[in-house]
């Protein structure tokens, strides 16, 4: 069973340019959480996502970013206008059901370097 | 927002020692505390979720103890290998998402 894959794992942007990042979950994973983690710091929820919709975005920047999780196709991450800041490693996970007492199960990441 | 607690922050330790660190959550309306282990470059892998008090559970060298009265959960490492290196993760359940403490990062000196 392939598990959760992320790509890029790697991506360099300029100030201004936008960033996509994708996420496919593990085979049968409808649920998608998309963390980030900053410099220093540890995983920060950033939005919760099922198949065609956005169930919590409450950890998402209001100013652009944002994301989808389509009937086909990965979860996607969209950073527009990307600034230093936004310099950080991106994780998603999945699970089969909604969160609690299940695991949720985790992409190796994607590296977002702005320059 | 969940206030998730872990101490120490980090933590260096010879091969063969044991060792245990702590995780600090909200005691009520308790309703389960994973466990993950996160090496350097690689996913965040499930350890345990826990969700009775008293509970404990073991994976091999590696074991977890759960007092959800008190709002707390030891780690602990027997004998710790140099492969035991990593950050260690607890992240107790909102309402649609895990909130993470910060992190035990132990490293295994050989």
């Amino acid at each position: 069973n392939a598990g959760v894959m992320q790509n890029p794992r790697h991506l360099v942007r300029r100030r201004g340019q936008e960033a996509r990042l994708r996420c496919s979950p593990m085979k049968g994973h409808s649920h998608v959480y998309w963390y980030r983690q900053l410099p220093e710091e540890g995983l920060k929820f950033m939005v919760y996502l099922q198949k065609e919709n956005i169930i919590d975005e409450s950890g998402m920047p209001k100013e652009r970013f944002s994301a989808e999780f389509p009937k086909e196709g990965p979860s996607i991450l969209r950073i527009q206008q990307v600034v230093r800041g936004d310099s950080a490693a991106y994780f998603c996970a999945s699970s089969p059901t909604a969160l609690g007492r299940n695991t949720i199960y985790f992409g190796e990441g994607s590296w977002l370097t702005v320059v | 927002i969940l206030n998730v607690e872990q101490s120490p922050q980090s933590l260096h330790v010879q091969e063969g020692d044991s060792t245990n660190f702590t995780c600090s959550f909200p005691s009520s309306n308790f309703y389960a505390l994973h466990w993950y282990r996160w090496e350097t470059a690689k996913s965040p892998e499930a350890l345990f979720v826990m969700t009775l008090n008293g509970d404990e559970k073991k994976k091999g060298r590696i074991s977890a103890t759960l007092n959800t009265k008190e709002g707390y959960s030891y780690l602990y490492i027997k004998g710790s290998q140099p492969e035991d290196s990593a950050t260690y993760l607890c992240a107790y359940p909102g309402a649609n998402n895990l909130f993470f403490g910060t992190g035990t990062r132990l490293t295994v000196i050989p």
